[in-house]
């Protein structure tokens, strides 16, 4: 079956541009999580969605941030403004359900560029 | 977040057995171990993950101290794909069940 997928592969922006990443989750998955990755690093948390319960959003590192879920399937991050040090991989990634015991399926991610 | 230390490379010689260690010190009861490995240039993928009891699938092993302060995970027979980076993560209701924590990791390197 289809797995995560997740557009654009890569993205090149100029400092100060806004973008917006998609994530299509496995269908029938009612969790959906977004990392980022810089270069050499581990997984950074940014949000989580469950169901129509309220997002976890602890992990998104300024208000430049944000994401939705519409229909509680596709998810859109979008950053504003983007600076030099967002550019990283972006990764989605969902689940079953939300538990400490499930397995997290990731997409390939989107590599991001500010230039 | 709950904390694993991981070595942060490792090799081992293709169709040789690989054993990854992982400490974990400060895990609490609740808390289940997972292993994660990513390849070049792609997502995270799930390995294997355990709670108290050893467990085996078509990937790998994973061995759990008796005192869960410890795990390793085993690849019975490097080969070449097998060079990653591997994960260990702990994810329970004290450590935060919504996301994963992930390290650093360890970097295998499979040697033909």
């Amino acid at each position: 079956g289809a797995g995560v997928s997740q557009s654009p592969s890569n993205k090149v922006t100029e400092k100060g541009k806004d973008v917006e990443l998609r994530c299509d989750p496995i269908s029938g998955h009612t969790a959906l999580y977004w990392y980022r990755q810089s270069l050499g690093q581990g997984l950074e948390f940014l949000i989580y969605f469950q169901g129509n319960s309220a997002p976890d959003k602890s992990g998104l590192p300024s208000d430049r941030f944000s994401a939705e879920r519409t229909g509680g399937s596709v998810s859109t991050l979008t950053i504003q403004r983007t600076q030099q040090e967002d550019s990283a991989v972006y990764l989605c990634a969902s689940s079953l359900v939300q538990g400490a015991y499930n397995e997290q399926f990731f997409g390939p991610g989107t590599r991001l560029t500010v230039l | 977040d709950a904390k694993t230390t991981q070595p942060n490379s490792m090799e081992s010689n293709e169709e040789e057995p690989v054993h990854l260690p992982c400490n974990h010190s400060t895990i609490s009861g609740t808390d289940y171990i997972h292993w994660y490995r990513q390849l070049p240039s792609q997502g995270p993928e799930y390995v294997i993950h355990g709670l108290t009891s050893n467990v085996n699938n078509r990937m790998a092993s994973l061995a759990i101290a008796e005192d869960r302060k410890s795990s390793t995970l085993i690849l019975h027979r490097a080969t070449l794909r097998d060079a990653a980076v591997y994960y260990c993560i702990l994810s329970g209701h004290q450590t935060g069940a919504n996301n994963l924590f992930f390290g650093t990791g360890t970097r295998l390197t499979v040697i033909p």
